[in-house]
């Protein structure tokens, strides 16, 4: 079964910080691999989508890499601001199903202005 | 376009009633899911739709009925809710589920509070 996890399950900046989120999961066998935002009290946005043969995508502040062989992906944002406060969540797409999406448990992310 | 819209947005349950959480698309997708969020975990899938007529189990189906007559419409049926069906609930849709480059747009979220 995958698990995806997340770690740390949040953090803190200051404005300004550059800061990388963590992603791991236990199955490579996956297709590509999602990062999403999640503001409080609302759904989930997609920000970056990266294919199993890309290894790596950017969106702006926003570079996301996977490394499907050790479980893991990253999302690097840069120079932090405070409207990027969110919780951040990652997603393998599995070969099984119709693609569907395993989640991880997210990382809540605070910039202090 | 709406997207995918999600009524209730929030709604409270006796222990042992029914309801229908809604859910909508305008998008043309013919691929549609239910997720629920629980503090500490990850979104977990429901069930899911390929098409009109066509459903499927997801990790956590029990204690949930979906149909699906509509491309548009995906609506989710708690027969007899229980308190461990305290949750988020978000709605989802991707163009057909037959890629996994497909991008998926997600509703707002219904919060159900089961007493």
């Amino acid at each position: 079964k995958q698990e995806v996890t997340q770690i740390p399950a949040a953090l803190s900046v200051p404005e300004g910080e550059n800061l990388v989120l963590n992603c791991s999961f236990t199955d490579s066998a996956i297709y590509n691999l999602q990062w999403f935002r999640q503001d409080p009290g609302k759904g989930l946005t997609s920000l970056l989508l990266i294919q199993s043969s890309q290894r790596e995508q950017t969106s702006g502040r926003l570079n996301a890499s996977l490394d499907k062989s050790s479980g893991r992906s990253t999302l690097y944002i840069a120079a932090s601001q405070p409207g990027d406060s969110a919780t951040y969540l990652c997603a393998v797409i599995a070969p099984t199903g119709a693609n569907n999406l395993f989640f991880g448990t997210g990382t809540r992310l605070t910039v202090i202005p | 376009n709406a997207g995918v819209t999600q009524t209730p947005k929030f709604q409270v349950l006796k222990t042992g009633q029914s309801m229908t959480l809604q859910c909508a698309q305008d998008m043309n997708h013919e691929y549609m899911s239910w997720y629920r969020q629980d503090p500490g975990m990850g979104l977990r899938l429901i069930h899911y739709s390929v098409g009109a007529g066509i459903t499927d189990q997801g990790e956590v189906p029990n204690g949930y009925n979906v149909s699906r007559s509509t491309t548009e419409d995906f609506p989710l049926r708690l027969l007899s809710a229980a308190p461990s069906q305290t949750s988020v609930y978000f709605c989802a849709s991707k163009l057909t589920g037959t890629s996994g480059a497909e991008t998926q747009y997600f509703g707002p979220g219904t919060r159900l509070l089961v007493l």
